[in-house]
């Protein structure tokens, strides 16, 4: 199955400033990447999905890359605002079959100072 | 519209009870998840359904684990004889397809503290 790490020191950033997290992965290469955001007392919210062939992402101020040769996604914040500080969690699946069950890094925590 | 919901939000258990923690999924959603997440960890998967039909259980950590989805919709998580290390937050999921890559909508969690 799948190892995932994700830095475990919180990632304390000025409020404009781009946060960039990441995600490493270990075994073999996924067919998708996802990440969440989770916010303390709440279940994870589903921000981003990036699939093997596409190399970058967007959505709003989120940017989310995937190197599969690294195997490493990286996720970024950008023109940071408060309400960005919350933990972020990227998302594989499991296993390569059984596809849709999903294993989670430990998460990273963004704290936007403003 | 509604999303998943959980309950109890909160539980607390004596050492050997048995326990029920339930889930009500988005409605028409094909696939309902169970996770268990520990303080400062990520969610770890515990069982999969499609409808009805569980067709993965090889998170669950011990056959004190027993989940159901009897009809489809709702689901319940079991633990009998409940142990401290079974103490953290259950969360439920659910997305929309049984196929891979589909976001997955979740609850806000059961904070199981076991005494």
């Amino acid at each position: 199955s799948q190892k995932i790490e994700q830095n475990s020191e919180a990632l304390n950033i000025q409020e404009g400033k781009t946060a960039t997290l990441t995600c490493n992965y270990t075994n073999y290469s996924p067919a998708y990447l996802q990440w969440y955001r989770q916010d303390p007392g709440r279940g994870p919210v589903f921000l981003l999905l990036i699939r093997e062939n596409e190399k970058e992402k967007r959505k709003e101020r989120l940017k989310v890359t995937f190197d599969t040769t690294l195997k490493q996604s990286l996720f970024h914040i950008t023109a940071s605002q408060p309400a960005d500080s919350a933990t972020y969690l990227c998302a594989l699946p499991l296993r390569f079959y059984g596809n849709n069950r999903l294993a989670f890094g430990k998460g990273n925590q963004v704290v936007v100072i403003p | 519209g509604a999303g998943v919901s959980q309950s109890p939000r909160y539980k607390v258990a004596k050492r050997g009870q048995d326990v029920a923690l339930r889930c009500d999924p988005i409605s028409g959603h094909v696939s309902l998840f169970w996770y268990q997440q520990a303080l400062g960890q990520g969610p770890e998967f515990l069982t999969y359904f499609q409808n009805e039909a569980q067709l993965d259980k090889s998170g669950l950590p011990s056959d004190r684990f027993f989940a159901e989805r009897p009809e489809g919709s709702v689901s319940t998580l079991k633990i009998q004889r409940t142990q401290q290390e079974d103490s953290a937050v259950y969360l439920c999921a659910s997305s929309l397809m049984a196929t891979g890559s589909n976001e997955q909508f979740f609850g806000p969690g059961t904070r199981l503290t076991v005494l």
